[in-house]
């Protein structure tokens, strides 16, 4: 079983469109993240949740909304895309706040076109 | 600005050398330190954390932390082709719950 799992794994959309990326984890964590890599591979954290409560909201642009229905889910929406949100985009789990590091996700890339 | 810091540009080592990678961190009360492995296209996986100064051995790989100078080094010995990949070197911050990474080195390991 996958233990951080994202979908979909590629998502090409054009300029203007809202969408949505999945994520599930089912290693029992209590803290859920979204992290952006640019295309320099710059792993960047946008957003984390605990226990369903954001604690974590990077300055990232209010077109980004994340969702935690549960601690198992946090889902990512983006709307009115731009070219410049291409990139790769990992969830991630730990263990409260991760000191013994985070469980990554297999990506989503996203190109906006 | 709490920063990690990976200078080093890639880096080629012949199988079977050492390949050494250094990380500095701005924060001096950070408490954790973590390297992940990144191969391309895929997404980053941990290898090592330690916590307290001195060296953490796990198979071929070693971790060392110097928190009076604020680094933290991986050394990987007897290197094989399937180590090359991206680096990341993460810290999390003390009083942050979160973990901000490095830029990565590549490293590239010649058969």
């Amino acid at each position: 079983d996958t233990a951080v799992s994202q979908t979909p794994k590629y998502l090409v959309t054009q300029m203007g469109n809202d969408k949505s990326i999945k994520c599930e984890q089912n290693l029992g964590h209590d803290t859920m993240y979204w992290y952006k890599q640019d295309s320099k591979k710059f792993l960047k954290i946008m957003f984390s949740y605990n226990n369903k409560e954001l604690i974590i909201n990077e300055t990232v642009p209010n077109r980004f909304s994340p969702k935690s229905p549960d601690k198992a889910h946090l889902n990512l929406h983006i709307n009115s895309l731009e070219l410049g949100d291409s990139a790769v985009y990992f969830c991630a789990s730990s263990q409260d706040t991760g000191t013994k590091g985070y469980t990554f996700g297999s990506g989503t890339r996203l190109t906006v076109v | 600005q709490k920063e990690v810091e990976q200078n080093s540009g890639p880096l080629s080592v012949p199988e079977g050398a050492i390949a050494s990678l250094n990380c500095t961190y701005s924060d001096r009360g950070s408490q954790s330190f973590f390297w992940y492995r990144q191969y391309s296209g895929k997404s980053p996986e941990l290898i090592m954390f330690i916590y307290s100064n001195g060296d953490k051995e796990d198979g071929r790989f070693t971790a060392q932390l110097n928190k009076a100078s604020q680094y933290v080094s991986l050394l990987i010995r007897d290197s094989q082709p399937s180590d090359s990949a991206t680096y990341l070197c993460a810290v999390n911050f003390y009083g942050n719950n979160r973990l901000a990474f490095g830029k990565g080195n590549q490293v590239v390991v010649i058969p």
